[in-house]
């Protein structure tokens, strides 16, 4: 399969426990995207990545949310001190940098925090 | 901030009627793409649009982008359940992220 790879898929945690996600993107893409979505809704940008650089950070991205993609290839999602809003799917998707580029998205890690 | 609005939020319609999904925004964009979601799974794209009053086809699906560039539609005629799902629209600018609307749910029933 050489789809978006997003593990794990689902997250069971308490409230103040730390939370780290991985996204393993379609190999020759060079940009990779992290959005939140709720149910129901559409999903929400959270940042984005252009090979290893972290190009755009969303204002509704906590202090307690971080993310690397340290070689420019697979990048981690990190939460700490989980809370519970912030129960949702997050959703990783990656892109070749074209005009009008296409992204592909992993099936996501559902997180629900108790 | 660049918002897309989409309506209905919700749609419940018989197999076999036709349906049209609008994504509005008082911004312009460079782009306009439609995704369509199920349950667990991320979005897949269907089309994208870049041209002022551009029209595509796919299949039993019409796409249509505003003139102003602001605006789009999603019509689809004799629906199956096999539509049923999430359809998102999605606007690009030149910044490379994309920004979605809020989602119409469309439900299809036999």
């Amino acid at each position: 399969d050489t789809g978006v790879s997003q593990d794990p898929r689902h997250k069971i945690t308490k409230r103040g426990q730390n939370v780290t996600f991985r996204c393993d993107p379609i190999s020759e893409h060079n940009r990779l995207y992290w959005y939140r979505q709720t149910l129901g809704q559409g999903p929400e940008f959270l940042t984005y990545f252009q090979n290893e650089a972290q190009l755009e950070k969303s204002r509704l991205l906590s202090d307690r949310f971080s993310a690397e993609r340290p070689k420019g290839s697979f990048s981690t999602l990190e939460i700490q001190r989980t809370e519970q809003g912030d129960s949702a799917m997050y959703l990783c998707a990656s892109s070749l940098l074209r005009t009008n580029e296409k992204l592909f998205f992993g099936s996501g890690t559902q997180l629900s925090v108790l | 901030t660049q918002l897309l609005e989409q309506s209905p939020q919700f749609l419940s319609i018989q197999e076999g009627e036709n349906l049209t999904v609008y994504c509005n925004s008082s911004s312009v964009f460079s782009s306009l793409q439609w995704y369509r979601q199920e349950p667990g799974e991320g979005p897949v794209l269907l089309v994208t649009v870049v041209t002022g009053g551009e029209v595509k086809k796919l299949k039993r699906l019409t796409f249509q982008f505003g003139d102003a560039r602001k605006d789009s539609s999603l019509h689809i005629t004799a629906a199956q359940t096999g539509d049923t799902g999430l359809y998102l629209c999605a606007g690009g600018g030149n910044t490379g992220k994309l920004i979605f609307g809020q989602g119409t749910t469309l439900q299809v029933k036999p």
